[in-house]
């Protein structure tokens, strides 16, 4: 099983500033790998997928950067409905797997 | 426009069986795989297991926690998609999520709680 680490656990950001979360694979998974924002009593939202393709009607404000097993999301100019816990997967092989997630918070 | 809805959420007795039902509209249910993810109170998102289109011959793949225990199968008449969910435990409380895909998951339902509890 890939096992996806994701870094830092908590992150706190002023708005109007960059946030950078990170993703790390414990084996290569090509660029196969999707972002997910997740507000609190909500179901998950896909922001990123093949590790830098903005799903429909995802603002430019987020992208997704890397391959092989280091990945970044990165959210530049924090709005204050940015603040969410943000996942990682991986889909290159069995099982799918997830990262523990990092929650942004906003300043 | 897309939508899941979810039923079959509710509070079990361990040891028992459940079944989930996502009814999808919006899209040729037939022409996608269907996955299901779920989430432990205040805890991340596990992926659970899904079920490929008759395309690719409807084959499932299923997380270690659940396989032998979780069932996903799939009626593409009433473009509905299942999770049985047999001999439960109280680790399995949690709520559970249908979403469309194989690999990335571009929609979600709204989730549904399974509570196992004596």
């Amino acid at each position: 099983e890939i096992v996806m680490t994701q870094s830092p656990a908590t992150l706190s950001v002023s708005q109007g500033e960059r946030a950078t979360l990170s993703c790390r694979a414990s084996q290569r998974v090509s660029s196969k790998i999707a972002w997910y924002q997740q507000k609190p009593g909500q179901a998950p939202r896909l922001l990123i997928y093949d590790a830098s393709t903005r799903a429909t009607a995802i603002p430019a404000r987020f992208s997704g950067s890397g391959s092989g097993t280091e990945f970044t999301l990165t959210i530049s100019s924090l709005q204050s409905e940015d603040s969410a816990v943000y996942y990682c997967q991986q889909y290159d092989n069995w099982p799918r797997t997830f990262g523990q997630g990092t929650k942004l918070e906003i300043k | 426009e897309v939508q899941l809805v979810e039923s079959g959420g509710h509070l079990v007795q361990p040891g028992r069986s459940l079944r989930l039902s996502c009814t999808v509209s919006g899209f040729t249910f037939g022409d996608y795989a269907m996955s299901w993810v779920r989430q432990a109170p205040e805890k991340g998102l596990e992926w659970v297991g899904l079920i490929g289109s008759k395309t690719y011959g409807g084959t499932t793949q299923y997380a270690a926690s659940v396989k032998g225990r979780f069932t996903i199968s799939r009626d593409d008449s009433k473009s509905i998609a299942y999770l049985q969910m047999n001999s439960l435990k109280t680790e399995d409380t949690a709520v559970y999520y249908c979403s469309r895909g194989s690999g990335w998951l571009d929609y979600w339902d709204q989730g549904t709680l399974v509570t196992v509890s004596s």
